[in-house]
Parts: C-alpha cells; sequence; structure tokens
C-alpha cells in the first residue's frame, strides 16, 4: 500500500458513455499526477496539479477533464472517448511539485474503450 | 531534461547482487537521479534517489560517479519479487510555487533467475 488509492480499478466503456476516474492520497501530499500507460510505450504525464491549481496540459485532448477540488482528490473524467484510449490510467503524489521529493503512485485503473 | 540510457533488459541470479547501470551524461547541477521501478500492470514505485553522494536504504544503493554522468542501482540480494522494470530518471529541481514532471524513458527489464 502506498497511500495513493484508485476507483475503479477496472473500467470498460462504450465511446458514447461518460465516466470518471478517482484517486485519493493520505498523505498530506500537494502535488497530484495523471499518467497514462498504454501497452508497451513508455509511461506518459497528462496532468499536474500543484497546490490545487493544474501546473501542467500535456497536450491532451478534450475527451479527458482533469478535478482536483482538494489537495487529497483528483478526478479525471472521461467522455467520447476512443478505442486507442484503452490503458492504465495511473495517479501519482508527491509532497511538492519542485522534484526535490519521491512521486507515490496509485495501483491504477485499467480503461478499455469499446 | 537530461536524458538517460539504460539497457534494455538484465537477468540476474537469485541471492545476488543486481547492478543496474544508467547514462545521463547531460545531467545538470540541479538535477536529481530517481530509480522507479515497475513490476507488470502494477504502478511504479519509488526506489531511492540521489544528487551526488552515494545513498543507500533498505531497498537498494545508488552509486553515483564523481562527474555525475552515470550511475549503478544495486540491489544487494535479489530475489524472484525484484523482477520488474526499473526506470533511471533525472528529475530537475525548481521553484517551490513552480511544476517538475517525471519524464519515464523504456527503462531495464530485469529478470531474476531462480
Amino acid at each position: 500500500e502506498t497511500g495513493v488509492t484508485q476507483t475503479p480499478r477496472h473500467l470498460v466503456m462504450g465511446m458514447t458513455n461518460k465516466k470518471s476516474l478517482k484517486c485519493e492520497q493520505h498523505l498530506g501530499h500537494n502535488a497530484m499526477y495523471w499518467y497514462k500507460q498504454s501497452a508497451k510505450k513508455p509511461l506518459e504525464l497528462m496532468f499536474v496539479y500543484n497546490f490545487k491549481e493544474q501546473t501542467e496540459n500535456n497536450s491532451v485532448p478534450s475527451r479527458f477533464s482533469p478535478e482536483c477540488p482538494n489537495s487529497s482528490h483528483l478526478f479525471l473524467h472521461l467522455h467520447t472517448l476512443q478505442p486507442e484510449d484503452s490503458a492504465l490510467y495511473l495517479c501519482a503524489s508527491s509532497q511538492d511539485g519542485t522534484g526535490r521529493y519521491e512521486q507515490y503512485f496509485g495501483p491504477g485503473t485499467r480503461l478499455t474503450v469499446t | 531534461d537530461a536524458k538517460t540510457t539504460q539497457p534494455p533488459s538484465m537477468d540476474c541470479a537469485e541471492g545476488r547482487a543486481a547492478n543496474l547501470p544508467c547514462n545521463h551524461s547531460t545531467i545538470s547541477g540541479n538535477e536529481y537521479v530517481y530509480w522507479y521501478r515497475q513490476i507488470h500492470s502494477q504502478g511504479p514505485q519509488y526506489i531511492i534517489h540521489g544528487l551526488k553522494n552515494n545513498e543507500t536504504n533498505e531497498m537498494a544503493s545508488l552509486i553515483i560517479t564523481e562527474d555525475r554522468k552515470s550511475s549503478t542501482l544495486i540491489l544487494p540480494h535479489a530475489t524472484l519479487r525484484d523482477t520488474a522494470v526499473y526506470y533511471c530518471i533525472v528529475n530537475r529541481i525548481i521553484s517551490n510555487f513552480g511544476n517538475e514532471k517525471l519524464t519515464f524513458g523504456t527503462g531495464t527489464r530485469l529478470t531474476i533467475i531462480p
């Protein structure tokens, strides 16, 4: 257990559905991150929130919409996804966004778009 | 960010020390060296990080050369549970209210042989 939880662990959705991924950290951290890991590809950073402010959007399509209501919770809202969006979505947190501190990752949500 | 170069795969006998090399010849003075690992289909796990000096914790040791252009992660007594992909990342330190992002490459796939 890393102190970062993600729900659901598995999700199957159609291209016209709307769903949300949830991440919660119990570490008192101030920075939270969404990553995407497609099959046989390196992890790709999607979004960064530092002290609840979005500080990075790594050219992610608008069908992915993040939300960070407080420092402990992070959501990824999904709508009209494509089959190529099927991947493992990972949430992480760190004490802050300066790079001095390690990131702690959740177990991920395995998303399949049909 | 400085780029890193790692061998794509390595084998190590169970009970022996696993030495994983990483080249980061363009590293700059304010960049830390971080190591993470990812066991199949799980979230990455932080192992260790360092700036200039060698570091040791309960999981591993990190040896950084004096010129900081390369480093070696040492798992002193490898077990089957250490089979994973190991990522070497250099991470820049920035201001308290900025953000820094990890850039994962393809890592080294370490297989521990019984």
